[in-house]
């Protein structure tokens, strides 16, 4: 079974330049999390889609943080114009579903550093 | 912060010995779970405990949950070098499933 992907790996941009994240989750799984994860902390949820709908984006920044999930599938997530602040790591990760018990299985993340 | 504590921030052992890290949060929840992250495999699923567990066991793992203190600890038992990463609580609150992840214990396991 394949895992959660994401791209870029890595980003490198100046203050002010937008950039955006691209993740497809786990076949099947309903539910998609983006996270962001400053260095030295554990991830903050950003974002809860379950298929194309958002379930939680009350700490999505919105002034300057987009994300969608077009077709219920794969899922973008967009900052624009970034600031310094946000240099982090960010995560995306699938479940089967919104329910109880379920486990997320998390991608490698995308390393943004912002100059 | 929403995140929960975790302590110690930091732990270095030998390795055969026992790690044990503790994890407090501060909402009602439906469930814990324990989650590992080193720069190979990022982040990965350990073990889950219900709210309405008090100990749960997996290979060398062994979770405590006490929620009238709202708190949990890990316990590694007979650790290997490979056991060296970062390891974080994250708690799924009841009604809403919400993840909060704590701050994590760096795990260093010395050969």
């Amino acid at each position: 079974e394949a895992g959660v992907a994401q791209s870029p790996r890595y980003k490198i941009i100046e203050k002010r330049q937008s950039v955006a994240f691209w993740c497809n989750p786990i076949s099947g799984h309903a539910t998609l999390y983006w996270y962001q994860q400053i260095l030295g902390q554990g991830p903050k949820l950003l974002i809860q889609f379950q298929n194309n709908g958002v379930v939680d984006d009350s700490q999505l920044p919105k002034d300057r943080f987009s994300a969608e999930r077009l077709k219920g599938v794969d899922s973008t997530l967009k900052i624009q114009p970034a600031k310094l602040e946000d240099s982090a790591v960010y995560l995306c990760a699938s479940s089967s579903t919104t329910g109880q018990y379920n486990e997320q299985f998390f991608g490698p993340g995308t390393r943004l550093t912002v100059l | 912060s929403q995140q929960g504590e975790e302590d110690p921030q930091a732990l270095s052992i030998q390795e055969g010995e026992n790690a044990t890290m503790n994890c407090s949060y501060k909402t009602s929840i439906n469930n814990l779970q324990w989650y590992r992250q080193n720069s190979g495999r990022g982040l990965v699923h350990l073990i889950l405990i219900r709210s309405n567990e008090r100990e749960k066991h997996s290979g060398r793992l062994r979770v405590t949950l006490d929620t009238s203190k709202k708190s949990s600890s890990l316990l590694i038992t007979a650790s290997r070098a490979a056991d060296t990463a970062s390891y974080f609580c994250a708690t799924v609150t009841s009604g809403t499933y919400k993840y909060i992840f704590g701050t994590g214990t760096r795990l260093k396991v010395l050969a």
